[in-house]
């Protein structure tokens, strides 16, 4: 099947500093990447739509400024949280769809853990 | 906008049944799928209903209704491994995920 990575698998880091997440598609091409964010015991949420060879497209209430996608390849997108604060303490998860419709399955990466201090 | 609700939390026993209801609200609509995310995990596709009707995959069912605007999960035979969260989602490709059912299994 399709498989998603994701690194760091987590991150501390202290508030006022930059974190960049990594998500590789590793066995097809991706030319959509998605980027959510899940707080403790809540759904997960869509922040925004990576698209390869253009600029993202985020959800409403989402800082593009704050958090800047980059989708530079077939297979690997890059979420950067700039100038993280604590309340940016939260699990982020990036999917991809294979391209099969049939299902509408989508495949996940493993997600980072960000805690900010 | 979207919304798909579910109860939070449901508990059962080990070799029971249990169902995870979901109704929904959307804007254009190209079937419900359901996810799996143990604790720290990632979500993990369980299944897909495009049409109405029952779709079995071994110990997991899933139903939907479109005219109810609503579906469920059926999980037989429970097990311990099954304790997670399960998630009702909507949409292709772009996906907008229910609010969340945490199932825990007990002796």
């Amino acid at each position: 099947g399709a498989v998603v990575s994701q690194h760091p698998s987590w991150v501390i880091c202290k508030s006022g500093t930059s974190v960049k997440i990594e998500c590789r598609s590793l066995d097809f091409q991706a030319t959509t990447m998605f980027w959510y964010r899940q707080f403790p015991k809540q759904s997960l949420m869509l922040m925004a739509t990576s698209n390869e060879g253009s600029k993202a497209t985020y959800e409403q209430g989402v800082e593009k400024d704050k958090f800047l996608i980059n989708h530079a390849s077939l297979t690997l997108s890059t979420l950067t949280v700039t100038s993280a604060h604590p309340e940016d303490s939260s699990f982020y998860i990036c999917s991809a769809p294979p391209g099969t419709r049939a299902t509408n399955e989508q495949f996940f990466g493993p997600g980072t853990r960000l805690t900010v201090l | 906008g979207q919304s798909l609700e579910q109860p939070s939390e449901v508990t059962a026993v080990e070799g029971a049944i249990v169902q995870i209801n979901c109704t929904y609200q959307t804007s254009g609509f190209y079937g419900l799928s359901w996810y799996q995310q143990h604790d720290g995990g990632a979500p993990t596709f369980l299944s897909y209903n495009g049409l109405d009707g029952l779709e079995e995959t071994g110990r997991f069912s899933s139903f939907l209704s479109r005219s109810d605007s609503y579906g469920y999960l059926l999980l037989q035979e429970l097990q311990m491994k099954d304790s997670a969260s399960y998630f009702c989602a909507v949409g292709y490709q772009k996906v907008t995920f229910g609010t969340g059912t945490k199932l825990q299994v007990i002796p």
